[in-house]
């Protein structure tokens, strides 16, 4: 079966230092990923998406970046926060191409991220 | 036109009662329509879904109501418990767009004993 992996589950950062959260599935080849942002007691914002290894789509400008460095990995970036920045970071997997039964996403977790 | 509105933002039922989530879209290539349900601190997790070729499905306590010419969708949740409390976020899915889901806005659903 398939599971997706978060971590870490909490982070306190202050403000201007480095973010590197990171997400692995297993049980899936050439899984779509992604990565969604929760403000508190918000939607879903989907922050990039990603179809392939390289392959980074970003939904929304801002200071934070994604990479995909292997087929199941997805790093979420910063190089300097914000105070902005805090939330729930979700990263989620669907399967990719299918298209004609549903695009379920599964999520992971979460991480809880506090910018300071 | 991306968008799924729904309503309401927050919801309050009695223990046994019916709870009613509703949302409405404007794309009519959107094909697939999933509930997610989030308890707090925890991802989403699918609860259950709806193609626009039938007007309801049921699982359980819960059954999705879909009116495809109103473009309307809804979640129905029977004898509400307070286990049932958690924030519920409707979506939509269309086969001829990029793999990604469009979310409501959630509702969060309190169940009072």
């Amino acid at each position: 079966s398939q599971t997706i992996h978060q971590w870490p589950a909490t982070l306190v950062q202050p403000v201007g230092s480095p973010l590197s959260l990171e997400c692995t599935v297993e049980g899936t080849s050439n899984p779509n990923l992604y990565w969604y942002r929760q403000a508190a007691g918000r939607g879903l914002q989907l922050l990039f998406y990603s179809v392939g290894i390289g392959q980074i789509s970003s939904e929304v400008p801002q200071n934070l970046s994604a990479s995909r460095p292997q087929d199941r990995q997805f790093i979420l970036s910063s190089k300097k926060l914000l105070l902005s920045d805090s939330g729930f970071y979700l990263c989620a997997w669907s399967v990719l191409g299918a298209r004609r039964s549903g695009n379920t996403i599964y999520f992971g977790e979460g991480s809880w991220l506090t910018v300071v | 036109q991306q968008q799924v509105k729904q309503s309401p933002q927050s919801l309050i039922v009695q223990k046994g009662g019916i709870s009613i989530i509703n949302c409405a879209y404007e794309n009519t290539a959107f094909d697939y329509f999933p509930w997610y349900q989030q308890f707090p601190g925890k991802g989403p997790a699918l609860l259950i879904a709806i193609r626009p070729d039938v007007s309801e499905k049921k699982e359980g306590r819960f059954t999705i109501s879909f009116n495809k010419s109103a473009k309307q969708f809804s979640l129905h949740i029977m004898d509400s418990q307070p286990g049932d409390s958690a924030t519920y976020f409707c979506a939509a899915f269309s086969s001829y767009n990029t793999d990604k889901l469009i979310f409501g806005t959630g509702t969060r659903l309190q169940v009072f004993p």
